[in-house]
């Protein structure tokens, strides 16, 4: 059975600090990795589709780095806002397959 | 506005009774996807569609039915069969089915079973 970690679970930051949070996956057959950030009352929007080792995307204030042959991959927020607040999905499928296999999620919250 | 829609927002049912889920998008969108999440865990694929007239088996299919009559149109019915139905729905589609194309969301359906 396939499966992705997250850590945190959950993670109060104070407005302002920088944070980081982690996604685990096999790394065997590694295709792709999403990243999707979940604000509550709304629906999940993907950040970032990454495929390759070494990769890193941006977009703002938030940055992806991809590691496949440890099978990890990080996302940073740099310098917190409130509405950074939501629950970050990630999601990883491997070679010759059509399903995304998720996280449980990490629960950002941003406190003013 | 292009999106997916889902409805209704909250549906309460009584066990035995078979249910279904709307889930229509306008993105011209030719795969369509059915998760379910539950507390503590991650999203878990149903069913998914990648073209008109097709569908395949997710991971925790049982107790589920689908169709795709309609390339806008993924309807989920959650049979008396299936054992634990109370959960939060999700419909997705995504331009084409493959590992490289992100998926876009609706806002989602909370089922609950009496």
């Amino acid at each position: 059975i396939l499966n992705v970690e997250q850590s945190p679970q959950s993670l109060h930051v104070q407005e302002g600090d920088s944070t980081n949070f982690t996604c685990s996956f096999p790394s065997s057959n590694f295709y792709a990795l999403h990243w999707y950030r979940w604000e509550t009352a709304k629906s999940p929007e993907a950040l970032f589709v990454m495929t390759l080792n070494g990769d890193e995307k941006k977009k703002g204030r938030i940055s992806a780095t991809l590691n496949t042959k440890e099978g990890y991959s990080y996302l940073y927020i740099k310098g917190s806002q409130p509405e950074d607040s939501a629950t970050y999905l990630c999601a990883f499928i491997i070679q010759g397959a059509q399903k995304l296999v998720f996280g449980q999620g990490t629960r950002l919250t941003i406190n003013p | 506005d292009g999106g997916i829609t889902q409805s209704p927002k909250y549906l309460f049912r009584k066990e035995g009774q078979n249910v279904t889920l709307s889930c229509e998008q306008n993105l011209n969108h030719d795969a369509m996807y059915w998760y379910r999440q539950d507390p503590g865990q991650g999203l878990r694929l149903i069913y998914y569609s990648q073209i008109v007239n097709d569908f395949q088996k997710g991971d925790i299919a049982e107790g589920y039915s689908v169709s795709r009559e309609k390339k806008e149109s993924f309807p989920l019915t959650v049979t008396s069969a299936q054992k634990n139905p109370t959960a939060f729905y999700l419909c997705a589609s995504s331009i084409m089915a493959g590992p490289l194309n992100e998926q876009f969301f609706g806002p989602g359906t909370r089922l609950t079973v009496l």
